[in-house]
């Protein structure tokens, strides 16, 4: 039992270039996040899939594109990427969308540098 | 809106001594609130978490937490501090009918010897 597994762990791009950051969980949960943490600001919310087949935008979703790939994976995508999208990356999943299942597993991150 | 404001950004203590987080929060509905611990390089993981039940929540390693809602405080203490508790803790807040999770911006604690 794995967790939330995330793919790289590690990534540095020059600005304009494209990429995915993978997720996936073994859990079966339904729900998944994914969240940015920059320095003296805490994590903060890009994009959410409350359920396979849903995805809804976050706190700071531009310049980002997600896609529930199966009730497993949810990818984050970097179209063209700008130094202000370096960060760190995690990736997050529950059992449900609900206040009263709300524990939130956390992979081990994608740390990302834009050059 | 909710938030939550984590009113230290760092905290030093001796090993052995008391350990005190503080962390307010502001929420429109009850609240549900959350503990998070972060170690170097690693993904978060939940200490412990209040949903309504008891005021008083015990969590992982030791660590507790009580709700005041008179205070809107979630502090975080432990009465013994360990070398191994050096890490960044995160208040976080939960509320509405989803579960989108406000963070407030860490609390760095430093443990000597």
């Amino acid at each position: 039992n794995a967790g939330v597994t995330q793919t790289p762990k590690f990534q540095v791009l020059k600005t304009g270039q494209s990429m995915t950051l993978q997720c996936a969980q073994d859990m079966n949960h339904n729900s998944m996040y994914w969240y940015r943490q920059d320095p003296g600001m805490g994590l903060r919310l890009i994009y959410y899939s409350a359920s396979e087949g849903t995805t809804d935008k976050g706190e700071v979703p531009n310049g980002y594109n997600v896609s529930r790939l199966n009730k497993r994976e949810f990818s984050l995508r970097l179209e063209s990427a700008a130094p202000s999208q370096t960060s760190v990356y995690f990736c997050a999943s529950s059992e449900a969308y609900s206040r009263y299942l709300v524990e939130q597993f956390f992979g081990p991150g994608t740390r990302l540098t834009v050059l | 809106a909710q938030s939550v404001t984590q009113l230290d950004s760092h905290v030093s203590v001796s090993e052995g001594t008391p350990v005190l987080l503080r962390c307010n929060y502001s929420s429109s509905y009850s609240p549900s609130l959350f503990w998070y611990v972060q170690h170097p390089n690693k993904g978060l993981q939940l200490l412990l978490k209040y949903t309504s039940a008891a005021t008083l929540v015990k969590g992982i390693n030791g660590f507790e937490a009580e709700f005041k809602k008179s205070e809107t405080s979630f502090h975080l203490t432990k009465p013994s501090a360990h070398m191994s508790d050096a890490a960044e803790y995160f208040c976080v807040v939960s509320t509405g009918g989803g579960n989108k999770l406000t963070f407030g911006t860490g609390t760095q604690l430093k443990v000597e010897l």
